[in-house]
């Protein structure tokens, strides 16, 4: 199957850093990226849809001027999330679509603790 | 709206023992694809199967069964001969034919196989 890759694989920041962390199709295009947020021993969560050359789409609740994403090109999206705080630990899933096949494929996840 | 729902929060089994996960769900999309991944400790989804809602036929994969019953709604896990590598947290999703919106995940299953 197509490879997607997140960077960094794990990130620890002091309360109120930004961290960025990136999602990049290897293999294939993705116009469409999806981003997820899982908390400890709970599913995942959608957070927003991330569209190529265009704004991303955020689920209600999620603030879009905390969680900045940037999907400026066919293989890579990034996700900002600025002013980082305790509560925004979590764990941080992309999902790329390759819509050769309309199939979706997801990086192996990045985990953030915040200080 | 998409609603997966897995009943199971937490299934403990012995080794060698069978263990079905269950997994029903709820769409007015009248093609639909249903997805089965495993969450290791590490955090990586691993994808174990994809089927779309034309095929009703059950599949084997190893030690792997997956019975799907469009009557019920219900795509159910079964694993055969349980081994300790198969502790994990099991999610069952549901994403439209169209394949280009967000997987809709349940809350997930996790397995323990005690040695």
């Amino acid at each position: 199957g197509a490879v997607v890759s997140q960077h960094p694989s794990w990130v620890i920041c002091k309360s109120g850093t930004s961290v960025k962390i990136e999602c990049r199709s290897l293999d294939f295009q993705a116009t469409t990226m999806f981003w997820y947020r899982q908390f400890p021993k709970q599913s995942l969560m959608l957070m927003a849809t991330s569209n190529e050359g265009s704004k991303a789409t955020y689920e209600q609740g999620v603030e879009k001027d905390k969680f900045l994403i940037n999907h400026a090109s066919l293989t890579l999206s990034t996700l900002t999330v600025t002013s980082a705080h305790p509560e925004d630990s979590s764990f941080y899933i992309c999902s790329a679509l390759d819509r050769s096949y309309n199939e979706q494929f997801f990086g192996p996840g990045t985990r953030l603790t915040v200080l | 709206a998409q609603k997966v729902t897995q009943a199971q929060t937490e299934i403990s089994v012995v080794e060698k023992e069978d263990v079905t996960l269950d997994c029903v769900y709820e769409t007015r999309d009248t093609t639909y694809y249903l997805f089965w991944y495993k969450q290791p400790p590490s955090g990586e989804l691993v994808f174990l199967i994809r089927r779309n809602s034309f095929d009703e036929q059950n599949e084997i994969s190893g030690r792997y069964s997956w019975n799907f019953q469009k009557s019920t709604s219900s795509f159910n896990f079964t694993i055969t001969a349980s081994q300790v590598v198969d502790s994990a947290v099991y999610f069952c999703a549901l994403v439209g034919y169209s394949g280009n919106t967000p997987l809709v995940f349940g809350k997930g299953t996790r397995l323990s196989v005690i040695a």
